[in-house]
């Protein structure tokens, strides 16, 4: 597609509950990126894939937190056992990686507004 | 480990007041820095990375290593100018970004 999809844009959910958010990202794209934005916790990282390397879950905040990323194409979050501190806004990105000239800018979808009620 | 410090968490000026957003960081390797700006309901997007030294929307950002910055910087601010911005540093082994926690810039009439 022209962009970065993200599916839900909104979701509101019960405590306990599991969730699951998508991302679809910009073709050809070898690098996907999950990040959470929160109010007065900026932009988070979560996860990193990259190829076929194993993929950097160094931000992942606990082991309730786990993401997939299929065919190197589209990525799962999945988010087990939600508690309400997980309420924020989850943003995926992509982009081409690392270039000779350094990162490649990401390229954000519009993300999925998380609510743990 | 990579940091990136954004001291102001809100930051307002005048119509045609010169800006600084500021931004810092910490890293021993060789530092990509980027600036990302969003919108009111709008999606993240790049408004430059210090590799291009371009001018965007007449915003510019000079890579200080000596202290270890990368402001952002305006000479006049317009009201469209409103925004949140994130200062973002980059791994040059993963191609990783880490963001700041963001300067809300508001420009007044």
């Amino acid at each position: 597609g022209a962009g970065v999809s993200q599916s839900p844009s909104n979701k509101v959910t019960e405590k306990g509950k599991d969730v699951e958010l998508r991302c679809d990202p910009i073709s050809g794209h070898t690098a996907l990126y999950w990040y959470r934005q929160s109010l007065g916790q900026g932009l988070e990282f979560l996860i990193y894939f990259q190829g076929n390397s194993a993929p950097d879950k160094s931000g992942l905040p606990s082991d309730r937190f786990s993401a997939e990323r299929t065919g190197g194409s589209v990525s799962t979050l999945t988010i087990q056992r939600t508690q309400q501190e997980d309420s924020a806004v989850y943003l995926c990105a992509s982009s081409p990686g690392k270039g000779r000239r350094g990162i490649y800018g990401y390229t954000f979808g519009s993300g999925t507004r998380l609510t743990v009620v | 480990a990579q940091r990136v410090t954004q001291p102001e968490k809100l930051l307002s000026v005048f119509k045609g007041a010169p800006v600084e957003l500021k931004c810092n960081y910490s890293y021993s390797g060789s530092p990509e820095l980027f600036w990302y700006v969003q919108y009111s309901r709008q999606r993240l997007q790049l408004l430059l990375r210090h590799i291009s030294r371009e001018s965007i929307k007449g915003f510019t950002a000079d890579l200080n290593k000596g202290e270890t910055s990368f402001h952002l910087k305006k000479p006049f601010a317009q009201e469209e100018d409103s925004a949140m911005y994130y200062c973002a540093h980059g791994s040059s082994n993963t191609g990783k970004l880490i963001f700041g926690q963001g300067t809300t810039l508001q420009v007044k009439p």
